[in-house]
């Protein structure tokens, strides 16, 4: 079984809907971020998590909500879908430590429209 | 704020050449560096990662690091078509999350 996982893989909304991107480990680390990818622009971050208690704004948060429910556990929403939100989302997890690495999710392809 | 750059390519290069990657931060703080590849539509996976100046050597590939220069590179010898995918930079600075660079796209031809 994968170690990140991530659902749904494919996600097609409307404008203004509400949806959830989750995601899960069994690595047993504690910090985890999401990501999305758009054509030409490379990663960019989202929400980012520490450890359960902690969570931290990254470069594109606005419209993006994140709950971490558990050590496992780390969910992003869209309040309100809108079509500039379509993009390839990664969610990663990493452990603390000069050699810190960060594994990655297979990715949710994400449409509005 | 803090970046990475990178050329984004394409780089082509042909069978068997040596393919040279570059990467620049700006946070002199930064620790750890590290090199991925992704291919189309998958996810990031790591192949190399240097936190100390000099060069670090696996297989095919040899990640430098400069700090002084803050500079970062990746070569790959004897590249393979199998190598064609995009390269991203990461670098961790102090206290938060890693920076990505926008990646660079490497091309092997046959």
């Amino acid at each position: 079984d994968a170690d990140v996982t991530q659902t749904p893989r494919n996600r097609i909304t409307k404008t203004g809907k509400r949806i959830m991107l989750e995601c899960s480990q069994t690595k047993g680390h504690d910090r985890m971020y999401w990501y999305r990818q758009d054509p030409g622009l490379g990663l960019r971050l989202i929400y980012y998590s520490f450890d359960v208690k902690d969570i931290n704004k990254g470069e594109i948060s606005d419209g993006y909500s994140v709950s971490r429910q558990a050590q496992a556990k780390f969910s992003l929403s869209l309040e309100s879908a809108i079509p500039n939100q379509t993009a390839l989302y990664f969610c990663a997890t990493s452990d603390p430590g000069p050699r810190e690495t960060q594994y990655f999710g297979p990715g949710t392809r994400l449409l509005v429209l | 704020q803090k970046e990475v750059e990178q050329n984004s390519g394409p780089l082509s290069v042909p069978e068997g050449a040596i393919a040279s990657l570059n990467c620049t931060y700006s946070d002199r703080g930064s620790q750890s560096f590290f090199w991925y590849r992704q291919y189309s539509g998958k996810s990031p996976e790591l192949i190399m990662f240097i936190y100390s100046n000099g060069d670090k050597e696996d297989g095919r590939f040899t990640a430098q690091l400069n700090k002084a220069s803050q500079y970062v590179s990746l070569l790959i010898r004897d590249s393979q078509p199998s190598d064609s995918a995009t390269y991203l930079c990461a670098v961790s600075p102090a206290g938060t999350a890693l920076i990505f660079g926008k990646g660079t796209t490497l091309s092997v031809s046959s």
